[in-house]
């Protein structure tokens, strides 16, 4: 079993709706990262949260440490939204555990 | 600011070449590290610097050397390649840090897409 899981592993909408991506962990961490990846290759980081919410634009990032569990939610999703989005870990002080991943298209 | 930079873009080697792949910011950013990503595997963490002269090792070291001389530089040298190094090779940068992993927003460079033969 992985250490980092995300659901779904490939998620296809249509322009407008509203998207969530889950991660899930299982054990304790002091940090955790959502990371998109662009259809050419390039990284961008989005968020960096250790508890509860964070908001930026048509994205926000939420944490729920007890579960084990982030959430990306993207509102009023946009063709320009299709990439592929990571969550990673920081296991205490000893390790950083990316997840395989979630390819989202957006569809006009 | 041009960010993070990397050098080159694509490359080619044969097994047992070296190479070193150049990777600089001019954020002025402590925290540097370099990942390779691999279909099905994710991204992997292989070395990390948190300042000038101070690196250490990541999940997967083996067959990598770096060095940090420099807060700009962070060159990622492969010894004697071999096939199971092919791979893309993203370098990234943070503001903060803490206990050796990045607490802040990370930048990450371009990307070099290495294919060992």
């Amino acid at each position: 079993k992985n250490e980092v899981e995300q659901s779904p592993q490939n998620l296809t909408a249509q322009e407008g709706e509203f998207i969530t991506i889950n991660c899930s962990y299982s054990v304790g961490i002091s940090a955790l990262h959502w990371l998109q990846q662009h259809p050419g290759g390039g990284i961008v980081s989005l968020f960096m949260l250790s508890s509860g919410k964070k908001k930026h634009g048509r994205l926000i990032a939420t944490i729920n440490i007890q579960e084990k569990h982030s959430s990306l939610h993207i509102t009023a999703s946009h063709p320009r939204d299709s990439a592929v989005y990571i969550c990673a870990v920081i296991q205490g002080a000893q390790k950083l555990v990316f997840g395989q991943g979630t390819r989202l298209t957006i569809n006009p | 600011n041009a960010g993070v930079t990397q050098t080159p873009k694509f490359q080619v080697l044969k097994t047992g070449q070296s190479m070193t792949l150049q990777c600089a910011q001019d954020m002025n950013h402590e925290y540097m590290s370099w990942y390779r990503q691999d279909p099905g595997m994710g991204l992997r963490l292989i070395h990390y610097s948190v300042g000038a002269g101070i690196t250490d090792q990541g999940e997967v070291p083996n067959g990598y050397n770096v060095s940090r001389s420099t807060t700009e530089d962070f060159p990622l040298r492969l010894l004697s390649a071999a096939p199971s190094q092919t791979s893309v090779y993203f370098c990234a940068s943070t503001p903060e840090w803490r206990q050796g992993w990045p607490t802040d927003t990370q930048y990450f460079g371009p990307g070099t897409r290495l294919t060992v033969l």
